[in-house]
């Protein structure tokens, strides 16, 4: 079992949406959590990096973090076709420890 | 450009051979990653380094060699290489300890016949 599970979708909503997408973990000591996008033939970029329980929020994008339960989700409000693209959950040890990724598809 | 560049992004080899895939950042961040991405199993840890000279396997390290003599380059060395090996490599690089993000390059899709 891997240390970070996720849901590979996929997921597809319509333009203006609100997306959820969502991982939960089991290695209790780890403390940072990180999103990731990932376009086609790209390599992950960061999308958000939050420590601790509850929000961030940067933009249309809200990371949130339940230790008590740990679950880690990200939120996309207002979501675009741009939007679409794997999304990548980590949490944070020597390495990052990578769910396998929600493919999203955003329809216009 | 500052960043992390990963070469070539295409290699297609046949099994047996060697093949080395290059990766050079430019921050000069200590920490230097190779993951692996296939179907159904997402980004797999290959081998890590936190500084010149000073390298470490990860999960998947079998038939991979590394090296790091300069902080700004760290390749990757398929021995040998196997039809299993057939993947995408991502290097990565992090400035410091484990509450730094990661940066990655965009990989290098490799085939091996």
């Amino acid at each position: 079992q891997k240390e970070v599970e996720q849901d590979p979708g996929p997921l597809s909503v319509p333009e203006g949406a609100i997306v959820s997408l969502n991982c939960t973990y089991s290695n209790s000591a780890f403390q940072y959590f990180m999103w990731y996008r990932q376009y086609s033939r790209k390599g992950p970029e960061l999308l958000m990096y939050t420590y601790s329980s509850g929000n961030k929020e940067d933009g249309r994008f809200t990371a949130q973090v339940d230790k008590s339960s740990k679950y880690i989700s990200l939120f996309i409000r207002d979501s675009q076709p741009s939007d679409s693209a794997t999304y990548l959950c980590a949490d944070s040890g020597y390495a990052l420890n990578f769910g396998k990724g929600t493919s999203l598809l955003v329809t216009p | 450009d500052a960043g992390i560049t990963q070469s070539p992004r295409y290699k297609i080899t046949e099994t047996g051979r060697q093949v080395t895939l290059m990766c050079h950042q430019t921050w000069s961040h200590s920490y230097m990653f190779w993951y692996r991405q296939d179907l159904g199993h997402g980004l797999r840890l290959i081998y890590y380094s936190a500084a010149a000279d000073i390298t470490d396997k990860g999960e998947v390290s079998d038939g991979y060699v590394v090296s790091r003599s300069k902080t700004e380059n760290f390749p990757l060395t398929l021995e040998s290489a196997t039809r299993s090996q057939t993947s995408v490599y991502f290097c990565a690089s992090r400035a410091g300890a484990g509450n730094q993000p990661q940066h990655f390059g965009d990989g290098t899709r490799l085939s091996i016949l």
